[in-house]
Formats: structure tokens, C-alpha cells, sequence
């Protein structure tokens, strides 16, 4: 039993188009985060939700937009994509509470053509 | 200065050698310290973490960490083919956010 979904695993789209990806954990816990990560592999954080309030909202455009509509969901939709926008985006889900990890799903590798 | 600095490596070490994996860090309140590895095309997995002063021990994985210093490192004895990967250092921040460094490539060598 996946402990942190994310679909789908791969998404090629145009540029210009709207798209979502969804994430799922079933740990019970409070955080749920979603990072990018570039061709060069930095891991970069994006969002972070808490019981789904966004707490951390990084230095991102504004055509990504986060929604949560409980604490074991926190889907990404991007609008108006770009070349750019080209990455592995991976959902991530922590216990705020004591000293925890965070635990990643598989990934999602989005290609902007 | 960047919140989690890394060596990005690529770092070298033949079989059997002990790899040695360092990280620097700037938020001097944080407290939860995280080594991931991440084979290419997979996420990250946790194979470490620790939290307070001194060294931790799990097989052939050794997590150093000094607070003082802002450093901790990650030391894989006996080092296997197997282990090559991205090794990311990651904490969680004084305000509950868990960043990552940039990744260190490993390379074991036969």
C-alpha cells in the first residue's frame, strides 16, 4: 500500500495548456510538500501545507497554485505552462510534530513541448 | 548564503573504500537532519537521520553532526557498487520546513 501517490507518473503536454497533478498520503500526517526538481537535480522546495493551510509558499509564479482540500490530498495545478516549467515534481508528506522525515512519491516528470 | 550547502561531487571511491559525504548549513535554530539517497529516475528514500551532537551508527552508515559548526556528513563504510547515487543532505528549518542541499554524486567503482 503506497504510502505517497502522486499521479500521473508522466505528463508531456504543449505549451500553454493547463494542467494538475494529484497527491495522495495515507501516513496520517499534518505536511504535505511539493518540490521541483531541475535537470541539474537540486531538490527545491515549492509549497508546503499544514492541515490544509499553506505555510511556506516559495519564490513561485503564480500559474502554480496548490490546493488542498484535505490533509491527505494536496494536488498542484499549473496554468499557462512553459518550456520551463519542465522538471520531476514530487509530493512530500511529514509529521510536524517531533523530528520526522518527510516521504516522497514516485514523481511526476512533466515535459513541456 | 545558500540555507544547505553540498559538495555536488562527482565524488569517486573504489569498492570497499569508506565514502565520506559532507553538509553545511545555515539555520543555526534547525534541529532534524536527514540523509537521502536517490538512485537516478527515483525519489529520494531516507537512509539516515539524527538530531543531536556526536555520531550515529545504522550498518554501514555513520551520520556525524556538530551544531556548533553548522556541519554534518555522512560516512558509508565498506562503499558498494550499490551505492552509487545522489546523496541529498536535508533539515528540517526552525520554522517546520524541510529543505534540501544541492546532492552529492557517488560513484563506487568495481
Amino acid at each position: 500500500d503506497t504510502a505517497v501517490s502522486q499521479t500521473p507518473k508522466y505528463l508531456v503536454t504543449q505549451m500553454g495548456n493547463d494542467k494538475s497533478i494529484k497527491c495522495e498520503q495515507n501516513l496520517g500526517h499534518d505536511t504535505m510538500y511539493w518540490y521541483k526538481q531541475d535537470s541539474k537535480k537540486f531538490l527545491k522546495i515549492m509549497f508546503s501545507y499544514n492541515n490544509k493551510e499553506l505555510i511556506i509558499n516559495e519564490t513561485v509564479p503564480n500559474r502554480f497554485s496548490p490546493k488542498s482540500p484535505d490533509k491527505a490530498h494536496l494536488n498542484l495545478h499549473i496554468n499557462s505552462l512553459e518550456l520551463g516549467d519542465s522538471a520531476v515534481y514530487f509530493c512530500a508528506s511529514s509529521q510536524v510534530q517531533g523530528n520526522t522525515e518527510a516521504f516522497f512519491g514516485q514523481g511526476t516528470r512533466l515535459t513541456v513541448v | 548564503q545558500k540555507e544547505v550547502e553540498q559538495n555536488s561531487g562527482p565524488l569517486s571511491v573504489p569498492e570497499g573504500a569508506i565514502a565520506s559525504l559532507n553538509c553545511t548549513y545555515s539555520d543555526r535554530g534547525s534541529q532534524s537532519f536527514f540523509w537521502y539517497r536517490q538512485y537516478s529516475g527515483k525519489s529520494p528514500e531516507l537512509i539516515m537521520f539524527i538530531y543531536s551532537n556526536g555520531d550515529k551508527e545504522d550498518g554501514r552508515f555513520t551520520a556525524q553532526l556538530n551544531k556548533a559548526s553548522q556541519y554534518v556528513s555522512l560516512l558509508i563504510r565498506d562503499s558498494q557498487p550499490s551505492d552509487s547515487a545522489t546523496y541529498l543532505c536535508a533539515l528540517k528549518t526552525s520554522y517546520d520546513k524541510v529543505i534540501f542541499g544541492p546532492g552529492t554524486s557517488l560513484s563506487v567503482i568495481p
